[in-house]
């Protein structure tokens, strides 16, 4: 079974929308960190946001926040105000405490922002 | 400013003929890892070293090693290229805290032609 889903082969958003990118997780462990990474065309992976099972809050960078429903077990990100240097592949990732740092990875976003 | 630095970023080779990728860092983490990622997929981890102990994936072939002569630099040797070897290689680099928290900066990538 997929461990992390992304559903979302591609999107197209005009600039200046807000977007939102899904991802659903599969885990039994209670202790896991969920992370969101950015790859541009240019191919460097940029890591974006993270969040702890245990946090009480969503996280934030900027313009960017993750809807974390622990009980759906979905962290979703939310980019405000999109911008045509948002356009790239986006990757959900997680890592369960017993997984010697190994990151399990989803099938990626490819999102447009159109002017 | 560069953290995590790959050299070259494009490379060419021809079928069978050993290539060498590098990667050094000025961030200090004591682990280091090299990832294979083919168009439209997920990075796929080969291996990483904590410190100067080296994990393999069980699924990565020997044709591909890695090195590790001191904190800051680490190579991944390809023995023997083949025209399925040929992908982005991300190497990323991180120092956790504790597994779950870890988060994982990547260079810019080393673009692999195999001819």
């Amino acid at each position: 079974a997929q461990k992390i889903t992304q559903t979302q082969p591609g999107m197209f958003v005009q600039e200046k929308e807000a977007v939102t990118l899904d991802c659903t997780y599969d885990t039994s462990d209670p202790s896991y960190g969920l992370f969101w990474y950015k790859q541009p065309s240019s191919g460097e992976m940029i890591f974006l946001i993270y969040q702890g099972s245990y946090d009480q809050q969503n996280a934030t960078e900027g313009r960017y926040s993750l809807n974390f429903q622990k009980a759906r077990k979905s962290a979703n990100l939310v980019i405000s105000a999109s911008q045509l240097g948002d356009s790239a592949m986006y990757f959900c990732a997680m890592r369960e405490e017993d997984s010697n740092y190994q990151l399990i990875w989803g099938a990626g976003t490819k999102l447009i922002i159109k002017p | 400013d560069a953290m995590v630095i790959q050299n070259p970023r494009y490379q060419v080779t021809q079928f069978g003929k050993p290539v060498t990728l590098s990667c050094s860092q000025t961030l200090n983490h004591n682990v280091m890892y090299w990832y294979q990622q083919k168009s439209s997929q997920a990075p796929k981890l080969l291996f990483h070293y904590y410190d100067k102990d080296f994990n393999n994936e069980a699924d990565t072939p020997d044709n591909f090693q890695s090195r590790r002569p001191n904190t800051s630099f680490c190579f991944l040797d390809i023995r023997s290229p083949g025209l399925g070897d040929a992908a982005m290689y991300l190497c990323a680099t991180s120092r956790p805290r504790d597994r779950v928290t870890d988060t994982q900066y990547f260079g810019p990538g080393t673009r692999l032609t195999v001819l």
